[in-house]
């Protein structure tokens, strides 16, 4: 069963710092992986899918990489700003394709 | 607008009556799934629905019924509630383009069996 790890489940930084989010998988027969944002007692915002044949993708400050053969995937964010300060998940489909596994998250606090 | 949507947002219940959690996506997805989130545990999937009529298995389905008779509506029905079914409930639903497999959220139902 695959099995995803997020580290550090909690991180706290002052606004401006340039921060990377950590996810490990322990299947690396993905199809895709999908990094998400959660805010408290909301939903999950969906901010980028990386298939298993890209390496990386970009969506504005985000930049999410992936590499199967290590089982990692990261999330950087570019100059933090306190609106960025949620839950970040991240989700794999794996060969079964109905089946999305998650991490737990990183909940993130940028302060002023 | 593309959304999925849930009802009830919140919802307090007791156990052993019967409710259903719907869910609805207007994006023609092929694609739905039910996941349950509780604290130190992250979100764990219920059922899922690769198209109508077709439902399957996630990792924790015990004590939880769904059907696909629509493609765009996927419920959940708890025959009979208990309180460890107390949890943040969410349903996505993704198109099942080899190519894009993209999940939507719903905004979640709080469910609180007393």
């Amino acid at each position: 069963k695959q099995e995803v790890t997020q580290i550090p489940a909690a991180l706290s930084v002052p606004e401006g710092e340039n921060l990377v989010l950590n996810c490990s998988f322990t299947d690396s027969a993905i199809y895709n992986l999908q990094w998400f944002r959660q805010d408290p007692g909301k939903g999950l915002t969906s901010l980028l899918l990386i298939q298993s044949s890209q390496r990386e993708q970009t969506s504005g400050r985000l930049n999410a990489s992936l590499d199967k053969s290590s089982g990692r995937s990261t999330l950087y964010i570019a100059a933090s700003q306190p609106g960025d300060s949620a839950t970040y998940l991240c989700a794999l489909r794996g060969s079964t394709l109905g089946r999305l596994y998650f991490g737990r998250g990183t909940q993130l606090t940028v302060w002023p | 607008e593309a959304q999925v949507t849930q009802n009830p947002r919140y919802l307090i219940t007791v156990t052993g009556k019967k409710l259903t959690v719907t869910c609805s996506q207007n994006m023609n997805h092929e694609y739905m799934s039910w996941y349950r989130q509780d604290p130190g545990l992250g979100l764990r999937q219920i059922y899922y629905s690769m198209n109508v009529e077709v439902t399957d298995k996630g990792d924790v389905p015990e004590g939880y019924k769904v059907s696909r008779k629509e493609k765009r509506n996927f419920p959940l029905i708890l025959e009979s509630p208990s309180p460890n079914q107390t949890s943040l409930y969410f349903c996505a639903s993704s198109p099942w383009d080899r190519m894009n497999t993209e999940a939507f959220f719903g905004q979640g139902t709080r469910l609180t069996v007393v």
